[in-house]
């Protein structure tokens, strides 16, 4: 199996601010990854697939980059409607495997 | 409007069995593959299982496999998961969801049903 590392678990930032989140493969995946965001009681959403492209109806300000084993997903200017759990997932050989997630809170 | 509305979740003992449901709609189910994901009280994500659009191909996780088993019905548009040999580490909120065009990412989910394993 594909592990990820993904980091930080827990992000303070302020709105307005550029995060930043990493996920780390234990071995090359291309561009086989997706990102996704959480809220609390709610399903995941789909921001980002193919490492960097972005899913319809997701805003502008997320972005994706990376191939191989190193990954980011960039918010450029934090909202108030982006402070949830976010998660890398990749899909380039089974099992799919999720990272363990990156809470982003209101510093 | 795509939607998946899953049911069958409860308290269940150790040892028992459930089957969970997902009923599609708003897009043709028997072109997509599905997938159950589940999520532990306060826990990350964990992909569980894989069902192929014409039920050709199935996978499990190694957590489930021999315990769990995956099917579908695309005459009725609804994906099943039949649950046997529970245990306390079955505990979550189980998720269907829909497998993006382009690759095994999920572009939709259902709302996730709870499953409780206890005594």
């Amino acid at each position: 199996a594909i592990w990820m590392t993904q980091s930080p678990s827990l992000l303070s930032a302020s709105t307005g601010d550029r995060v930043t989140i990493s996920c780390r493969m234990s071995q090359g995946i291309s561009s086989y990854l997706a990102w996704y965001q959480q809220k609390p009681g709610k399903a995941p959403e789909l921001l980002i697939y193919a490492a960097s492209t972005l899913q319809s109806g997701v805003p502008s300000r997320f972005s994706g980059s990376g191939s191989g084993t190193d990954f980011t997903l960039t918010i450029s200017c934090l909202q108030s409607e982006d402070f949830a759990t976010y998660y890398c997932q990749q899909y380039y050989s089974f099992p799919w495997t999720f990272g363990q997630g990156t809470k982003v809170e209101i510093k | 409007e795509v939607q998946l509305v899953e049911s069958g979740g409860g308290l269940v003992q150790p040892g028992g069995s459930l089957r969970l449901s997902c009923a599609a709609s708003g897009f043709t189910f028997s072109s997509y593959s599905m997938n159950w994901v589940r999520q532990a009280p306060g826990k990350g994500l964990e992909w569980v299982s894989y069902i192929s659009s014409s039920s050709s191909t199935i996978y499990y996780a190694d957590s489930v496999k021999g315990r769990f088993t995956i099917s579908r019905d695309n005459a009725k548009n609804s994906l099943y998961l039949q649950m046997n040999s529970l245990r306390a580490e079955d505990t979550a909120v189980y998720y269907c969801a829909r497998e993006g065009g382009s690759g095994s990412f999920y572009d939709y989910w259902g709302q996730g049903t709870l499953v409780t394993v206890s005594s």
